[in-house]
């Protein structure tokens, strides 16, 4: 049974420049999370998607944004970017309920110079 | 979401059981307590969950104090792939994971 799986693995971006992330749910999830997690620290919310809606949100800038797919799967945008978004970002997807808990994708390295 | 208060760092001999602590004096009736764990250059893991009562699971027991003003991780037999940051985090049901510092394991051979 695959889990998530994210892509790119690494990602190498200039200042200013734009990005896109995506994430594929594990099987019978329905439920996306997005997480930035800078060196050395815990991963922090970005937003949640459900039934192709935000439902909640962190405290990221607009310059973070997201959609999720009819068939769950979902991406993370960040424009302009900034040398400060370099960080691993994190997918996790769930059941609506979170009964079974989330499920972590191993991230994407995001370096921006 | 509650805040979670654990050590910076704890260090375990191979094959010894380990109890990680967790202190949550503000939980509300209705969060639960999640436990989540990341190895080196992988995303969290889910570890184990409870609200009142302790569990059991195959990775992990979870005890969850009477007043649920604080629970302890127990890994039974610590082993070296168990080295990882453990999360405790207090989760409203339906709600988002809210994650602290974490406690850096390290288990010596």
């Amino acid at each position: 049974d695959a889990g998530v799986t994210q892509s790119p693995t690494h990602l190498i971006k200039t200042r200013g420049q734009q990005v896109t992330l995506r994430c594929s749910p594990k099987s019978g999830h329905d439920t996306v999370s997005w997480y930035q997690q800078a060196l050395g620290q815990g991963p922090q919310f970005i937003f949640q998607y459900y039934e192709e809606e935000e439902r909640q949100r962190g405290n990221f800038p607009d310059r973070f944004s997201g959609h999720q797919f009819p068939n769950y799967s979902s991406e993370l945008n960040v424009n302009a970017l900034l040398l400060g978004d370099s960080a691993l970002y994190l997918c996790a997807s769930s059941s609506y309920d979170r009964a079974s808990g989330y499920t972590f994708g191993s991230g994407t390295r995001l370096t921006v110079v | 979401d509650a805040k979670t208060t654990q050590p910076n760092s704890m260090e375990s001999n191979e094959e010894e059981p380990v109890h990680l602590p967790c202190n949550h004096s503000t939980i509300s009736g209705t969060d639960y307590i999640h436990w989540y764990r990341q190895l080196p250059s992988q995303g969290p893991e889910y570890v184990i969950h409870g609200l009142t009562s302790n569990v059991n699971n195959r990775m992990a027991s979870l005890a969850i104090a009477e007043d649920r003003k604080s629970s302890t991780l127990i890994l039974h037999r610590a082993t070296l792939r168990d080295a990882a940051v453990y999360y405790c985090i207090n989760m409203e049901y339906g709600n988002k994971l809210v994650f602290g510092a974490g406690t850096i394991l390290r288990v010596k051979s």
